[in-house]
């Protein structure tokens, strides 16, 4: 079964810098899916970024972007030019091309300080 | 041993039915939630529980109704089923009631729920 693992439960930026998160997963297949996701207090989650693993090119939008390294199984977020609003958790998840089953790490608290 | 379980994994049924989908987790944890994924793979919370209270009720109809017997356990019961409840329900736990959306939370394998 997959597995996906946030090894950072909680971390701080300052406003205007940059912060990356981890995720790694563990799986035998070749190809599958990787998400982002932000659950900010209002507890709504949001998907901020996508990412095909047989596609080379790292996954961007806007200020988020990841870096994928396929043979580490390693899918970090990284957050630029960090905002107040960008307080929140962030889940990374694993979702199989096989049976579409998906997977969630525990997440990661973020804290954005002004 | 599995932490958070769903039953069952797939469901599917006709128009018009009532159906539950089944939630237990073995972690101990106070809060419970079920979230409803699209095929867009958007998530979205529609209840949480804290120690069989409810506390997070989004705007979702009324013929979803989730039922807590216990603290280990969040039943998701779903009258006359419609064909745009299909999706994938997840079921989620975590220690303690979610303050500003700071808390880790461990998810179930989801319920792929298609409604013909």
């Amino acid at each position: 079964a997959q597995t996906v693992t946030q090894s950072q439960p909680e971390m701080s930026v300052q406003e205007a810098e940059t912060v990356t998160l981890s995720c790694t997963y563990d799986t035998s297949e070749n190809n599958y899916y990787l998400f982002w996701y932000k659950q900010p207090p209002s507890r709504q989650m949001i998907l901020v970024i996508r990412q095909e693993a047989y596609k080379q090119q790292n996954a961007t939008e806007n200020r988020f972007s990841v870096n994928f390294q396929k043979a580490a199984k390693s899918f970090s977020l990284k957050i630029s030019d960090s905002q107040l609003g960008d307080t929140a958790m962030y889940f990374c998840a694993f979702e199989s091309k096989v049976d579409n089953d998906m997977r969630f790490g525990a997440g990661t608290r973020l804290t954005v300080k002004p | 041993d599995t932490a958070v379980s769903q039953t069952p994994k797939y469901l599917v049924t006709q128009m018009g039915n009532d159906k539950s989908i089944k939630c237990e987790q073995n972690l101990g944890h106070d809060t419970m939630y079920w979230y409803k994924q699209d095929s867009k793979k958007f998530l979205k919370i529609m209840f949480s529980y804290n120690n069989k209270e409810l506390i997070i009720n989004e705007t979702v109809p009324n013929r979803f109704s989730p039922k807590s017997p216990d603290k280990a356990h969040l039943n998701l019961h779903i009258n006359s089923l419609e064909l745009g409840d299909s999706a994938v329900y997840f079921c989620a736990s975590s220690p303690r009631a979610v303050a500003g959306g700071r808390n880790e939370q461990f998810f179930g394998p989801g319920t792929r729920l298609t409604v013909l």
